[in-house]
């Protein structure tokens, strides 16, 4: 499974870091990609990392100011979101993709994230 | 970036019905398409990879097609539990694309 971070509140111009803990299988053998819902919208695809190598590719939206990294020995991916304003608050997903078939097969419980001055 | 037309963004159908909802692709992706159900206050669910490959564990009555720029997501016969909205996702470069999403209501 894969847990996720609890609920955060930040200030217009803070940064953000989530965590993902994965669970009951080899951390490294799946990428991690992180997602969001703002209120009432779609999903939106942020970006992905390769835990084996610690690769990374991101939306065009988020060049800049996303990060993700993770931590091997605690099984643990990190989003980080800098310079946040009031239309970064959503919901964050964390998903494992199954490579060969190129499916988010399990997904993280989400994040409630606000943003507010 | 690679763009997805998702349509329509919402329809009304009853228990019974046969429904389908389309995207585009903005170029050609081949068959890197899957599509995910979400329900209010839940994580999605993967339904279909491969554009037409069935998750296992997934109804039958959940079927997909499509390569190239167009794609379909067809439910034989909606059930209760499948009123949700439905979201494609394309996975052909290595920034991926979501459609705008499908919402399937009661009628």
């Amino acid at each position: 499974q894969l847990v996720q971070s609890g609920a955060d509140i930040k200030r217009p111009g803070a940064s953000l870091r989530l965590s993902c803990t994965a669970s009951g299988y080899t951390f490294r053998n799946y990428y991690i990609h992180w997602m969001r819902q703002a209120p009432g919208q779609g999903l939106e695809w942020m970006g992905v990392l390769d835990p084996s190598d610690g690769g990374t590719h991101f939306a065009q939206s988020f060049q800049g100011r996303l990060s993700i990294t993770s931590d091997t020995s605690t099984a643990t991916a990190y989003m980080e979101l800098s310079s946040l304003r009031s239309e970064d608050t959503a919901v964050y997903y964390c998903a494992r993709e199954k490579v060969v078939y190129h499916a988010l097969d399990m997904w993280g419980q989400g994040t409630v994230v606000t943003v507010s001055s | 970036a690679i763009q997805m037309t998702q349509t329509p963004s919402s329809l009304s159908a009853s228990v019974g019905d046969r429904v389908t909802i389309t995207c585009r692709a903005s170029q050609g992706i081949r068959n890197d398409l899957a599509w995910y159900q979400q329900k209010p206050g839940q994580a999605p669910k993967v339904l279909i990879y491969g554009a037409s490959n069935l998750q296992n564990g997934v109804p039958s009555r959940f079927s997909a097609s499509g390569s190239g720029t167009f794609f379909t997501l067809t439910i034989s016969s909606l059930q209760p539990e499948d009123f949700a909205t439905y979201y494609c996702l394309q996975n052909n470069d290595y920034t991926w694309t979501f459609g705008q999403g499908t919402k399937v209501e009661v009628k």
